[in-house]
């Protein structure tokens, strides 16, 4: 089946650096991926929607200067956050789907803790 | 803006017993999802739903949408012990197979 990879799962960064992670998806292309964050016991939340070669859609209330979106080829997308503070630890996840009827297939996650 | 709102956000429910959860939203759509997650890990996706009237069923688990009425359900039949995670119910918002909008997930503990 289709699979997402996420890289890395986990990540602890100190306040005021970059991190970067990164979203594959394995045996199929994906002209467009999504970003989606979780807070604990909490929902998912759309945060901006990845197209490959042109620039990435945001959502209402994304700051698109903290959270860059590359997606550079048909399998990878990438999601930077910038200048990280502890209000930006949380859990991070993307997704993509093989055609238009699939479900949206995501990766591992990746949980960022900001100190 | 769509609301999609789930019902009950926490079940805990004795092994062998039934139950439902539900799964309103706001707006017209007829793509929607159901996804697992357990804790700390990301979404595994159970059914999709594309069409009034769809009913899937994997295992003890049967899924089936209503349209007209904006409403989802997951029927869990005669629950076990592993069926304890939490399920979100997601929305095909604009109906292109894009931007999901997810409910507020319910919580089900499954008891021995």
């Amino acid at each position: 089946g289709a699979v997402v990879s996420q890289h890395p799962s986990r990540v602890i960064c100190k306040s005021g650096t970059s991190v970067k992670i990164e979203c594959r998806s394995l045996d199929f292309q994906a002209t467009t991926m999504f970003w989606y964050r979780q807070f604990p016991k909490q929902s998912l939340m759309l945060m901006a929607t990845s197209n490959e070669g042109s620039k990435a859609t945001y959502e209402q209330g994304v700051e698109k200067d903290k959270f860059l979106i590359n997606h550079a080829s048909l399998t990878l997308s990438t999601l930077t956050v910038t200048s990280a503070h502890p209000e930006d630890s949380s859990f991070y996840i993307c997704s993509a789907r093989t055609d238009y009827n699939s479900p949206l297939h995501f990766g591992n996650g990746t949980r960022l803790t900001v100190t | 803006e769509l609301k999609v709102e789930q019902n009950p956000l926490f079940l805990s429910m004795q092994e062998g017993k039934n139950y439902t959860i539900y799964c309103n939203y706001s707006t017209t759509s007829d793509r929607l999802y159901w996804y697992r997650q357990d804790p700390g890990k990301s979404l595994e996706s159970l059914f999709v739903l594309l069409s009034n009237g769809a009913v899937k069923q994997e295992g003890r688990l049967m899924a089936s949408l209503d349209t007209k009425a904006r409403l989802s359900t997951l029927h869990i039949t005669a629950a076990v012990h592993d069926l304890s995670a939490t399920y979100f119910c997601a929305v095909d918002e604009t109906g292109t197979a894009s931007k999901l909008t997810f409910g507020t997930g319910t919580r089900l503990q499954v008891t021995l």
